[in-house]
């Protein structure tokens, strides 16, 4: 029972121009959402949160939004870099942490 | 300041065998989480420890256990294996507990890939 869902396995996006990953859940009763970044052999890194009470939350070149009605979370990272590429989770928190299956984010030079 | 560390980094069993795995956290962290990560299944949580008592259980079968030491250090601990277990199995580490804080930052581990044959 997948709670969290990222259904692009992979992004490529051209460097400088902006990269969107998305994420899908289904239970509204999650605390507050996260986005992580992976590089191989390495453990995910946390990147930017935001509570569920808020809409957006910026810091730098990431931002995340928050859309409660649809149950939609995006990650939007401007401009986007060839550092960037990496598997990029997003996480929920509830009564335990529910994670997608990761987006491969490949920024092309 | 050292990271999360984890050990053995890789291992191989067979079938039916039993494993143990290990995670020191940061200095000054009291919450271990443990996660496996599939590649069908993204991470899937497994336990969360703090102060050496289980806090939160993830839908994962009994052969799955674990348990923290007084200096934080937690094993895993995964009982007759199946072909399904073989897994990356992470490890993160936070002050407090994630689940009830968003302060609480996981700080993640390299993670123990384990093969089961």
């Amino acid at each position: 029972d997948q709670q969290v869902k990222q259904n692009s396995p992979s992004l490529s996006v051209q460097e400088g121009r902006i990269s969107i990953l998305n994420c899908d859940y289904t239970n509204s009763m999650f605390d507050y959402f996260l986005w992580y970044k992976k590089y191989p052999a390495e453990g995910p890194t946390f990147l930017i949160s935001i509570s569920s009470i808020k809409d957006k939350n910026e810091d730098g070149r990431f931002t995340v939004f928050l859309n409660k009605s649809a149950k939609h979370l995006s990650l939007h990272i401007v401009p986007s870099q060839p550092g960037d590429s990496a598997v990029y989770f997003c996480a929920a928190s509830g009564n335990q942490f529910y994670f997608g299956t990761g987006t491969s984010l490949t920024v092309i030079p | 300041k050292a990271g999360v560390t984890q050990t053995p980094r890789y291992l191989i069993k067979t079938r039916g065998q039993q494993v143990t795995l290990s995670c020191s956290p940061i200095s000054g962290h009291r919450s271990v989480s443990w996660y496996q990560q599939t590649p069908g299944q993204g991470l899937q949580f497994l336990f969360e420890y703090f102060s050496e008592t289980q806090r939160n259980k993830g839908n994962f079968p009994g052969r799955f256990s674990g348990r923290q030491f007084s200096n934080s250090r937690s094993e895993m601990n995964v009982s007759t294996l199946e072909l399904g277990d073989s897994a990356l199995y992470l490890c993160a580490s936070s002050l407090g507990s994630p689940i009830q804080s968003s302060y609480n930052e996981q700080f993640f581990g390299p993670g123990t890939r384990l093969t089961v044959l």
